[in-house]
């Protein structure tokens, strides 16, 4: 298995300011990934970090307003810019060791409140 | 569009009772069936995983199934626990997705004495 800590684990954070979350996880894994999870919906795939290039985007998520780093094969961060209140939500961070069955693991996530 | 729907939304059962949580999914090609358990203000944590050749899966009190036809799965929860109160969501793994899931919007599930 794979622990993943997330930090910070809640912000409350003012309209038009942007929030740094670091993923790290305790051993090298192949994928990473950031999900939003907005109130009682279920989890939504904004990104796939990938080790030493440009994060893969899904549908609706653009690099500007939500930059993802990647150094190494254990540590992410998402960034999300010009925060409005609608970003309100979880973002959870995840991870894998590759094949397609393989589980993914789950961050506790984090809580952040737009003001 | 590639979709996981779940019912009940959410569900209320007395300890010690079984209930079961029912999924149905349109992802196509399919690869793979999770089941996870969302503890409130936690991240998911893997119940089961199914490829499309497997009927059941066990983990302790947790039985899930799978009918890759109908394109249907089912966890069973057995002689529930106050500590089983929690959202259960439904994960579809699509062949060749790189890892991509897709979620239902879960079961609230809520055990009481």
């Amino acid at each position: 298995s794979a622990v993943i800590s997330q930090k910070p684990s809640r912000d409350i954070c003012q309209r038009g300011t942007s929030l740094t979350i670091q993923c790290q996880v305790d051993s090298q894994v192949t994928m990473m990934f950031w999900y939003r999870q907005q109130p009682g919906q279920s989890l939504t795939l904004i990104a796939t970090a990938n080790q030493g290039s440009e994060a893969t985007y899904e549908s609706g998520f653009v690099i500007d307003k939500f930059p993802i780093s990647r150094p190494n094969l254990t540590f992410s961060t998402l960034t999300v810019s010009n925060m409005s209140p609608e970003d309100s939500s979880i973002y959870l961070c995840s991870a894998t060791r590759g094949a397609a069955y393989n589980e993914q693991f789950f961050g506790p996530g984090t809580r952040l409140t737009v003001l | 569009k590639n979709q996981v729907e779940q019912s009940p939304q959410s569900l209320i059962i007395l300890e010690g009772k079984n209930c079961t949580l029912q999924c149905n999914y349109t992802v196509s090609p399919f690869s793979n069936l999770r089941w996870y358990k969302q503890d409130t203000g936690r991240g998911p944590v893997s119940l089961t995983i199914m490829t499309f050749s497997e009927n059941t899966k066990s983990n302790g009190r947790y039985t899930a199934t799978l009918d890759a036809d109908t394109k249907q799965s089912s966890l069973h929860i057995t002689a529930s626990q106050l500590s089983d109160s929690a959202s259960y969501i439904c994960v579809v793994s699509l062949t060749g997705g790189g890892n991509k899931l897709t979620f239902g919007t879960g079961t609230q599930l809520k055990v009481e004495l």
